[in-house]
C-alpha cells in the first residue's frame, strides 16, 4: 500500500512565524501536490511537483513557497504564517505526471496560526 | 474552464437506507471523474473513477457511480449504507488538473 505521511497531525503558530509542513511518500512516486482544506471550499491546490527540485504553482500559492530537495520528500513553507492561513493541510501524491493518475493521500496536518 | 458541484452540503440517511450524493460537472471534452471519502481524521481515498467505458462504475465499499452525459452528472450511491459511511465526499473532474467539489458530509443515524 501506499502511504504518505505528513510531520504532525496538528500544529499552533504564531503570526510572523516561519512553519514548515513536511510530507514523505514511500512509493517512488513521481507527483506530489500540497492541497488546503477549508469548509465550504472544498481542497484547493496550492503547489505541485513532477520532479526532485521542480515546483509548479496550483491555484492558490500566494503566502506560500515549496522545496523537494529528494524525491520522496515535499515540503511545504509559511514565510511568514498569517491567520487566514489557518486551515487544513492535505499532502498527496501520484505515480506519473498524467493527470488523471490516482493521487494518495496524507492524513493532514491542521494548522492554527494566532 | 472544469468544474464541479456538490449541491448538498450536508445529509443525514438511516442505517440500512439507501444513498446518493449528487455531483455535477462543467466541462467541454469527455471528462474524467473520481469521488473520494475522507473519514474522519483521514486524508482522502479514492472510492472510484470514471474513464470511459461502461458508465456504471464500481469502487469499493460497495459504491457505484454512474456517469451521465446528457446531465453532466456523475452520482454516487449505495443500497444500504452502515454507520462507518459516516465521511465527507469529494466528486472530483479532470480536465487540465484535478478540481475538487466543495463536498458532501454524510451523517447517518441509528
Amino acid at each position: 500500500d501506499v502511504k504518505v505521511t505528513q510531520s504532525s497531525r496538528y500544529l499552533v503558530k504564531r503570526t510572523g512565524e516561519k512553519v514548515f509542513l513536511e510530507c514523505v511518500q514511500d512509493m517512488d512516486h513521481e507527483n506530489m501536490f500540497w492541497y488546503r482544506q477549508d469548509p465550504g471550499l472544498g481542497l484547493r491546490l496550492i503547489y505541485f511537483s513532477y520532479d526532485v527540485k521542480m515546483k509548479e504553482k496550483g491555484d492558490i500559492p500566494e503566502g506560500y513557497s515549496v522545496s523537494r530537495e529528494k524525491k520522496e520528500r515535499f515540503s511545504l513553507i509559511l514565510e511568514s504564517a498569517s491567520t487566514n492561513q489557518t486551515s487544513m493541510y492535505l499532502c498527496a501524491s501520484s505515480l506519473s505526471p498524467a493527470v488523471t493518475d490516482t493521487q494518495y493521500f496524507g492524513p493532514g496536518t491542521r494548522l492554527t496560526v494566532l | 474552464a472544469q468544474s464541479v458541484t456538490q449541491p448538498d452540503i450536508h445529509i443525514t440517511v438511516s442505517e440500512g437506507a439507501s444513498l446518493e450524493l449528487r455531483c455535477n460537472y462543467s466541462y467541454g471534452a469527455t471528462p474524467y471523474l473520481f469521488w473520494y471519502v475522507q473519514s474522519p481524521g483521514q486524508g482522502l481515498q479514492l472510492l472510484l473513477k470514471y474513464f470511459s467505458g461502461d458508465t456504471l462504475v464500481q469502487g469499493i465499499k460497495g459504491f457505484e457511480a454512474e456517469f451521465k452525459r446528457s446531465q453532466s452528472s456523475f452520482n454516487l450511491r449505495k443500497p444500504s449504507v452502515h454507520w462507518s459511511d459516516a465521511a465527507e465526499y469529494f466528486c472530483a473532474v479532470v480536465a487540465e488538473k484535478l478540481t475538487f467539489g466543495t463536498g458532501t458530509r454524510l451523517t447517518i443515524i441509528p
